[in-house]
């Protein structure tokens, strides 16, 4: 158990839906990142937070939003959903968002949009 | 952008077999850092190694940065080594990684 929590576990939806996914970082880390896996694309590095603040941006599409909260859960917001959505998304946390730490994962959201 | 090559894309191995995983990348990074995703989706961060040596256990990894490779080495493979092994790299001056698309490694008991 890495200690990174994501919720929900499994979310099917429908094309043009808009999903929230959850992540809770370890205790006492401050940075959250988010990648997405699917089977076209493999894992790509979607966004950055470190204590409330972005601080890096990939290859997120304009339709997704993520936000880090004041307790430093952070919450990815994909909106317009398309088929290509699908995926598994992981967040992942570190102690203070450097390269040098090492990223612990959460379990991932699988999501099937239909 | 830069450009992540692994090599192989598959490998099956007999317990007990050593085995070296590569990773090209095509410019300056200031950041390459190893994972393996287990059969089960759980990923792991491995190594942060954007140059030198490191070893943690069985595994041991080398990244030549003015040769833009890094290998990974794993030696008396386990069953429990099986999964896909990704590198990732994120350019000189930034945090955003490009992956890899990985090596599925299998080993047999």
């Amino acid at each position: 158990d890495s200690g990174v929590t994501q919720t929900p576990k499994h979310l099917i939806t429908a094309t043009g839906q808009r999903v929230t996914l959850r992540c809770s970082p370890r205790s006492g880390d401050l940075s959250v990142y988010w990648y997405q896996q699917s089977l076209d694309q493999g894992l790509q590095f979607l966004i950055q937070y470190y204590n409330g603040e972005e601080r890096a941006k990939g290859n997120i599409l304009e339709r997704f939003s993520a936000q880090q909260f004041p307790d430093l859960h952070s919450e990815l917001n994909l909106s317009s959903l398309e088929l290509g959505d699908s995926a598994l998304y992981f967040c992942a946390s570190t102690i203070l968002g450097q390269l040098t730490d090492t990223q612990y994962f959460g379990p991932g959201t699988r999501l099937t949009v239909l | 952008g830069i450009q992540v090559e692994q090599s192989p894309p598959d490998l099956i191995l007999q317990e007990g077999a050593n085995s070296t995983l590569r990773c090209n990348f095509s410019d300056s990074v200031n950041n390459l850092q190893w994972f393996h995703q287990n059969p089960w989706g759980q990923l792991i961060n491995l190594f942060y190694i954007p140059s030198g040596t490191k070893q943690n256990g069985r595994l041991s990894a080398t990244t030549v940065a003015t040769e833009r490779y890094s290998l990974l080495y794993i030696s008396s493979s386990q069953t429990t080594d099986s999964g896909v092994y990704f590198c990732a790299v994120a350019a000189s001056g930034t945090y955003k990684y490009i992956f890899g698309t990985g090596t599925r490694l299998k080993v047999l008991a």
